[in-house]
């Protein structure tokens, strides 16, 4: 059973165009969403996360949007940048009751081109 | 800070050789965490610790063991390996574990082979 459907796998966008990464989930007990940057032979980074509890968080040109109904949050870049070119993941959570749930996105890889 | 480091950075492992991998921290990170990354997919989590001598399984212990005998570092132990093995390791350390939605600090990886 796939707990998290990343989509789409790999997205190229013009430079100054908007990347739009989805991520969606089964878990409804999930209570936080972050979404994570890679760049090639690095570890991952948080880029930006959101908690249930509100619909929208914007950090400079990401934005994170989430939809608890739909069991969906996804990442705006605006005015997307060569140097945002990199592989991205949401890795949504859960923890309670001395467990928890760590999944992993399979990934979408941006390329920004000039 | 040096943040999260990880030795060696590459290694190639005959089947059945055992090694282990380190990470160390120098932010006082109560939380420390190991994953794997296989090619096109997403981090899985191994193993896990809340603070010195603490353990505990995540999603694909099998096949690895750890230890915490100090709040900096956090080897994984790999026996036996297997070329299911192959694979980039990360270590990961949070100021506050993952019910507290602190933000984990990564390490730069280790690529290991297993022929």
């Amino acid at each position: 059973q796939q707990q998290v459907k990343q989509s789409p796998q790999s997205l190229i966008v013009q430079k100054g165009g908007i990347s739009i990464i989805n991520c969606a989930y089964e878990n409804t007990a999930f209570d936080y969403f972050p979404w994570y940057q890679q760049f090639p032979g690095k570890g991952p980074a948080l880029l930006i996360a959101i908690r249930p509890d509100v619909s929208e968080k914007k950090e400079g040109r990401f934005t994170i949007s989430f939809n608890k109904s739909a069991k969906q949050f996804s990442l705006h870049i605006m005015d997307s940048q060569p140097g945002d070119s990199a592989t991205y993941f949401c890795a949504p959570f859960y923890s309670g009751a001395g467990s928890y749930q760590l999944t992993f996105g399979k990934g979408t890889k941006l390329s920004v081109i000039p | 800070n040096a943040g999260v480091t990880q030795t060696p950075k590459f290694r190639i492992l005959k089947i059945g050789q055992s090694m282990t991998l380190q990470c160390t921290q120098d932010m006082n990170h109560n939380y420390m965490y190991w994953y794997r990354q296989d090619p096109g997919m997403g981090l899985k989590l191994i193993y896990y610790s809340v603070g010195a001598g603490i353990t505990d399984k995540g999603e694909v212990p099998n096949g690895y063991n750890v230890s915490r005998s100090t709040t900096e570092d956090f080897p994984l132990r790999l026996e036996l390996a297997a070329p299911s093995q192959t694979s980039v390791y990360f270590c990961a350390s949070s100021a506050s574990g993952l019910a507290g939605g602190g933000e984990q600090f990564f390490g730069p990886g280790t690529r290991l082979t297993v022929l």
